[in-house]
């Protein structure tokens, strides 16, 4: 069945590393991608998305480009910031968009 | 808009109470679902439903009920609590289809505690 898979955390890092988060994914047709964050004691928002192969989800400067080649959606971001630490999720919508899939979520710490 | 939005916030139940947990949106999406998150498993569909009428069962159904009687409204009852309940819920709704829009839109989830 349709699935996601994405790194397990925790992942800690210091300011203005480079961030790189791993999400793949199983799904029978052309599913929609979308990267979640969840900041500590919140609900989860939508951080960026993809609805189709090669697109590129940009958002407060992460990326994630949706490859179809290799199934994957992986999130990077340049140089990050403190205010960046929170709980991220890799997701898909099916072609029926009755189904909704998430990984299992990275926490992200983010050290001055 | 006020989005989607959960009630309460916080709850502490005693084992074989029963309560009902709320959830609303004005967006007049027709697809609205409830997750329960816990430490090390993501996030968990309990039910959804399609539209006013229609509900189906996600992944972890079992200790639950929901009705849809309006498109705003879709309420989680527990009916007999068990710690095995403990956990944070949320609700979370989007319009159907595919597509650019078919993102869904989380409320700021309710943290049961069942003792």
């Amino acid at each position: 069945g349709d699935s996601v898979t994405q790194m397990e955390g925790p992942v800690t890092l210091s300011e203005e590393a480079f961030l790189t988060i791993n999400c793949t994914y199983t799904a029978t047709g052309y599913p929609s991608l979308f990267w979640y964050v969840q900041y500590p004691g919140e609900g989860l928002q939508l951080l960026l998305k993809a609805t189709k192969a090669d697109d590129k989800g940009s958002n407060k400067g992460f990326e994630a480009t949706y490859r179809k080649e290799t199934t994957s959606f992986h999130l990077e971001k340049g140089s990050v910031q403190v205010s960046d630490s929170a709980v991220y999720f890799c997701a898909l919508s099916t072609n029926t968009g009755n189904q909704f899939y998430f990984g299992t979520g990275t926490s992200l710490t983010v050290i001055p | 808009n006020a989005g989607v939005t959960q009630t309460p916030k916080f709850q502490v139940l005693k084992t074989g109470q029963s309560m009902t947990l709320q959830c609303a949106q004005d967006m007049n999406h027709e697809y609205m679902s409830w997750y329960r998150q816990d430490p090390g498993m993501g996030l968990r569909l309990i039910h959804y439903s399609v539209g006013a009428g229609i509900t189906d069962q996600g992944e972890v159904p079992n200790g639950y009920n929901v009705s849809r009687s309006t498109t705003e409204d879709f309420p989680l009852r527990l009916l007999s609590a068990a710690p095995s309940q403990t956990s944070v819920y949320f609700c979370a709704s989007r319009q159907t289809g595919t597509g650019p829009y078919n993102e869904q839109f989380f409320g700021p989830g309710t943290r049961l505690t069942v003792l």
